[in-house]
């Protein structure tokens, strides 16, 4: 069965930078797997960040990318706020209509 | 402005039958797939169910297949889930959210519905 990794916990000081990556258990994640990355505070609807691999969603700011890193999908937060401190999903289109969630990251900004 | 709004979760049994509604404004709901997302307490997201913008296509994660029910009413601007031999696992707050199947993620998303399965 294929699972969506992600790291579980990632910790980065204020003004600093973190790559969250999204890996596929089967093997490498590529574009035509349209990753794409969704941030949610406690008690709040999931808020897209990231599509289409590197793609940011409207109202997005540009401190946000996504790339492929090896055979990886990568969240990047340059100059990470306190704000920043939530969960961050990413999710694979693994074909014939599926969807898969990564399990999520909790990220801690101190 | 574009606008998902859940209603019809609440408590029920295991083996019980219950059926969420989204109602959508905002947008021309015709033209776009639709999809239900869930979440169980305490844990990450789920894709559940997709249904394109004609009804004519759906799918769904294999573990609620068969006892789930994706639908839409383009005239009511409304889309469904219809579940039913609901599980403990189940329980999750179900989220509606607007699918764009071009590059395939999530644009919009309703504030949720929590569906209890428990005795």
């Amino acid at each position: 069965q294929t699972v969506v990794t992600q790291e579980a916990s990632f910790s980065v000081s204020p003004g600093g930078t973190v790559t969250l990556t999204c890996g596929l258990s089967s093997g490498s994640v590529s574009t035509t797997n349209y990753p794409s990355w969704y941030q949610q505070t406690p008690g709040q609807a999931p808020r897209a960040l990231i599509y289409g691999t590197n793609i940011r969603s409207s109202g997005v700011p540009d401190r946000f990318s996504g790339s492929i890193l090896g055979n990886k999908a990568a969240l990047t937060i340059t100059g990470a706020q306190a704000d920043d401190e939530c969960d961050y999903y990413c999710v694979l289109y693994l074909g014939d209509g599926m969807r898969l969630f990564g399990g999520g990251t909790k990220l801690t900004v101190l | 402005e574009v606008q998902l709004v859940e209603s019809g979760g609440g408590l029920v049994q295991p083996g019980g039958s219950l059926r969420l509604s989204c109602a959508a404004a905002g947008f021309t709901f015709g033209d776009y797939w639709m999809s239900w997302v869930r979440q169980a307490p305490g844990k990450g997201l789920e894709w559940v169910a997709n249904i394109r913008h004609d009804g004519n296509e759906k799918y769904y994660v294999d573990s609620v297949k068969g006892r789930f029910t994706i639908s839409r009413d383009n005239g009511k601007n409304s889309l469904s889930l219809q579940m039913s031999s609901l599980r403990a696992e189940d329980t999750a707050v179900y989220y509606c959210a607007r699918y764009e199947s071009a590059l395939k993620w999530w644009n919009y998303w309703g504030q949720g519905t929590l569906v209890t399965v428990s005795p």
